[in-house]
């Protein structure tokens, strides 16, 4: 089966710009996750998607990330405008439920470079 | 608090050798335990996970871990490492947080394997 799609894989801007990033899950799968990974440190979720509904959102920067999920498939994750600090990759990733217990499949991710 | 601890951030084998790699959490109840590997330019692969029950748990590429509640740790074991085990490791812990699938990730251990 196909795994987790991602695009771009590399973006590089420059502070105060916007980027979007876009996420394809696994097919059937219900839950979507936008992570952030920041050099040295583990993935961080940003937030999840059960269907087209927001689950949990409480470490998303509200004030400059936003994330969408329509028709429940794929999404899109959008910074604006970016900060030197959101230099990180960014993961998506999908399980077919919400509960702990449903393995999460990652993409490859895509590393962003803010200047 | 919830958190996941691994505090060994670079750990260097011979091909052939044991491996061990650190993990430490801080949960109120029982966690979900999994650790994953991540490969450069690739995503987050599980490894193994465990939930309950037996506490030697065993996973893909010949690791093990083992659950020690009394030690709070869930320790990644391989008997034999082979070089292409080189990668980034990390631990990862979720709970029973209002319904959501929450993983908190540890910062990760870098393992080099010289041939």
């Amino acid at each position: 089966e196909a795994g987790v799609a991602q695009s771009p894989r590399y973006k590089i801007i420059e502070k105060r710009q916007s980027v979007a990033f876009w996420c394809n899950p696994i097919s059937g799968h219900a839950t979507l996750y936008w992570y952030q990974q920041i050099l040295g440190q583990g993935p961080k979720l940003l937030i999840q998607f059960q269907n087209n509904g927001v689950v949990d959102d409480s470490q998303l920067p509200k004030d400059r990330f936003s994330a969408e999920r329509l028709k429940g498939v794929d999404s899109t994750l959008k910074i604006q405008p970016a900060k030197l600090e959101d230099s990180a990759v960014y993961l998506c990733a999908s399980s077919q439920g919400g509960g702990t217990y449903n393995e999460q499949f990652f993409g490859p991710g895509t590393r962003l470079t803010v200047l | 608090a919830q958190s996941v601890t691994q505090p060994d951030i670079h750990i260097t084998v011979s091909e052939g050798a044991s491996l061990e790699l650190r993990c430490n959490y801080s949960y109120g109840a029982t966690p979900y335990l999994f650790w994953y590997v991540q490969s450069p330019g690739q995503g987050l692969q599980l490894l193994l996970k465990y939930f309950s029950g037996d506490t030697l748990v065993q996973g893909i590429k010949g690791f093990e871990a083992e659950f020690k509640r009394s030690q709070s740790s869930f320790n990644l074991r391989k008997p034999s490492v082979h070089w292409s085990d080189a990668a980034e490791y990390f631990c990862a812990g979720g709970g029973l947080t209002g319904g959501g699938n929450k993983l908190t990730f540890g910062t990760g251990t870098q393992l080099k394997v010289e041939l």
